[in-house]
């Protein structure tokens, strides 16, 4: 299957700041990119739908200023975690499909944020 | 909006017995079916999907099994090993959204 990359694996950070999570489509070119965010023992939630070139999609009740989504181009999509809070603790995942007829979605290994 | 139920919500066996979780879901307009296994700290593998034009898809040791008039779909593997012991999601696509299953922990015994 084809290969999503995500950087940073972990992170900690303190609260207030900022932080930015990169997710890469290796092998395709992802005409959509997902993020999610998934509690303990939880199933995956999603957060924004992102296609490239255009604003992200969010889902109700996530805060677009909070997660900011960038899809600058069809490998590449970054979440930031903006005056990051110990509450936004989680496991976030990106997610990459391919355009035109692609059904396969394919995640990311995540990104363990932990704000203190 | 769609809603997908997964059972069971644990699962032990005996290495090399089957394993089958089944999902439920609403929305008739769903056409894609994925299932994702996710292992401690990582993200979820895409190991099978079928989509709602087929029955049955099988590869190795999974399956997949869909009926769209139940509106129902199910995961079987067979001669399960140590390794198989993750936890599994299924998922539905209704337009660009994949819609996740609340996830079966499965465990196999050596």
């Amino acid at each position: 299957g084809a290969v999503v990359s995500q950087h940073p694996s972990r992170v900690i950070c303190k609260s207030g700041t900022s932080v930015k999570i990169e997710c890469r489509s290796l092998d395709f070119q992802a005409t959509t990119m997902f993020w999610y965010r998934q509690f303990p023992k939880k199933s995956l939630m999603l957060m924004a739908t992102s296609n490239e070139g255009s604003k992200a999609t969010y889902e109700q009740g996530v805060e677009k200023d909070k997660f900011l989504i960038n899809h600058a181009s069809l490998t590449l999509s970054t979440l930031t975690v903006t005056s990051a809070h110990p509450e936004d603790s989680s496991f976030y995942i990106c997610s990459a499909r391919g355009g035109g007829m692609a059904y396969e979605q394919y995640f990311g290994p995540g990104t363990r944020l932990t704000v203190t | 909006g769609e809603n997908v139920e997964q059972h069971p919500s644990t699962l032990s066996v005996q290495e090399g017995d089957s394993a089958v979780i089944k999902c439920t879901y609403s929305d008739s307009a769903s056409n894609y079916f994925p299932w994702y296994k996710q292992e401690l700290g990582k993200g979820p593998q895409l190991i099978i999907d079928i989509r709602s034009n087929v029955g049955e898809k099988k590869d190795q040791r999974i399956a997949v099994t869909l009926n769209k008039t139940a509106k129902h779909f199910s995961l079987h593997i067979t001669e399960t090993q140590p390794e198989d012991s993750a936890v599994y999601f299924c998922a539905t696509r209704t337009f660009q959204k994949l819609v996740f299953g609340t996830g079966t922990r499965l465990l196999v015994s050596p």
